[in-house]
Formats: structure tokens, C-alpha cells, sequence
């Protein structure tokens, strides 16, 4: 169980064009979605927190207007880099923590590598 | 904000050999987690832990949540080629957010 999806796991793309992540709790709802990026040899920094049918709590640095973010449901969570440029360029990393049982921690998926030409 | 001190950063050992690894924040935590991340992967949960003092174990591992609230370690007992990897703690205070403070991380490597 607790099961973390993403889409893509890599995308490689022009300079300027926007890139959609997906993010899917397989096996529970989630109510909470969480958006991390994390560089080379780095810990994960969290970019935004993410709400079933509300709007994202974004981290402080972090442009809204973006990383777009929509949690239209209990189980999907999509992100939207908008007009990427290279330095954009990094692995985004999704999280679910369940709404309910006993083990209701965040759950990771594996990870989207975006390379940003 | 906050911070969450991990060491050390980097282990090299044998196969078979035992290895530890902390972490101690700044600030009181109810909850402490241990992550496993293996290369282009994202991180995997290994133990949570939600008392101050409690001790919990998942086979070779074993974790504490330190009594004064601001630290944790981790044990990897008789280490295998599997276990090489990037191990992260991470933590959450007593603000009610849900969010997740990490530390540094450290990387294992496990001669055969």
C-alpha cells in the first residue's frame, strides 16, 4: 500500500515551453500533496503544499505563477512549469501523505528529471 | 528557519559491518523519519517515530527518538550491497504543519 506515482519520469525540453508533472496516490487518498525539488547531491527543498480543491501554499522564494499547481482530486496532483528555462532544470519529487490509518506519513514517488535546453 | 544537523555526511564501509548516523535540530520535534533514497529515485520511508524516547525497529534498522525531542539516530545492522544509498531524517515540530524539515542527508557505501 501507500503507493506514489509520477509522469513523467523524464522530460527533456526547449527553452520557453511549459512541462506538466503528474502526481498520483495509487492505493489511498490523499488530502495533502507536496511538491519538492532537489538538486544534485542536495536534500529535497519543499516548493508547495498542496490541498484537494484548494489553493497551494507555496514555500517563500518560490513563484506561484510558475510552478502552477492543481489538486483537482483526492488522488492527482499536477504541477506546470511554465515558460522553463535550463536553470529550471532539476528532479521534482511528489509526496501524499494519507487522510486516514495508522500510517498516514508522506509517501514519495520516484521522481520527474526535467532538463531544461 | 529551521534546521536539522546530519551526520556524518558521507560513510564508507565493509560489508557486514554496523553503521549509525544522527541528526539533532534546533528545535523540539513530535515526530521523527528516516528515509532511504537510492539514485534517481525518490525517498523511501523506513521508520517513523512519534514519542520522545521510543525505539523501533525494521529489520536491520533500528531507530530512536531522543528524550530531549531534538535528536534522533539511526542503526543499519550487519550492512549488505543494498543498503548503499542516501539516507535522509527528517522531522516535524509541534506547530501542527504537516510539512517536513530534512536534513542533509548521508550517502553509504558498502564495500563487498
Amino acid at each position: 500500500g501507500a503507493v506514489v506515482s509520477q509522469h513523467p519520469s523524464w522530460v527533456i525540453c526547449k527553452s520557453g515551453t511549459s512541462v506538466k508533472i503528474e502526481c498520483r496516490s495509487l492505493d489511498f487518498q490523499a488530502t495533502t500533496m507536496f511538491w519538492y525539488r532537489q538538486f544534485p547531491k542536495q536534500s529535497l527543498m519543499l516548493m508547495a503544499t498542496s490541498n484537494e480543491g484548494s489553493k497551494a501554499t507555496y514555500e517563500q522564494g518560490v513563484e506561484k505563477d510558475k510552478f502552477l499547481i492543481n489538486h483537482a482530486s483526492l488522488t492527482l496532483s499536477t504541477l506546470t512549469v511554465t515558460s522553463a528555462h535550463p536553470e529550471d532544470s532539476s528532479f521534482y519529487i511528489c509526496s501524499a501523505r494519507q487522510t486516514s490509518g495508522s500510517n498516514n506519513e508522506q509517501f514519495f514517488g520516484p521522481g520527474t528529471r526535467l532538463t531544461v535546453l | 528557519g529551521q534546521q536539522l544537523n546530519q551526520s556524518p555526511q558521507s560513510m564508507f564501509i565493509q560489508e557486514g559491518e554496523d553503521v549509525s548516523m544522527n541528526c539533532t535540530s534546533s528545535s523540539i520535534f513530535n515526530t521523527w523519519l528516516w528515509y532511504k533514497q537510492d539514485p534517481g529515485e525518490g525517498p523511501v520511508l523506513l521508520i517513523a517515530l512519534y514519542k520522545a524516547g521510543e525505539l523501533t525497529s525494521n529489520g536491520r534498522l533500528t531507530a530512536q527518538f531522543g528524550i530531549t525531542r531534538k535528536d534522533s539516530f539511526l542503526n543499519i545492522s550487519a550492512s549488505i550491497p543494498s543498503d548503499v544509498g542516501i539516507y535522509f531524517c527528517a522531522g516535524r515540530d509541534q506547530g501542527g504543519s504537516e510539512k517536513l524539515v530534512f536534513g542533509k542527508g548521508m550517502k553509504l557505501t558498502v564495500n563487498p
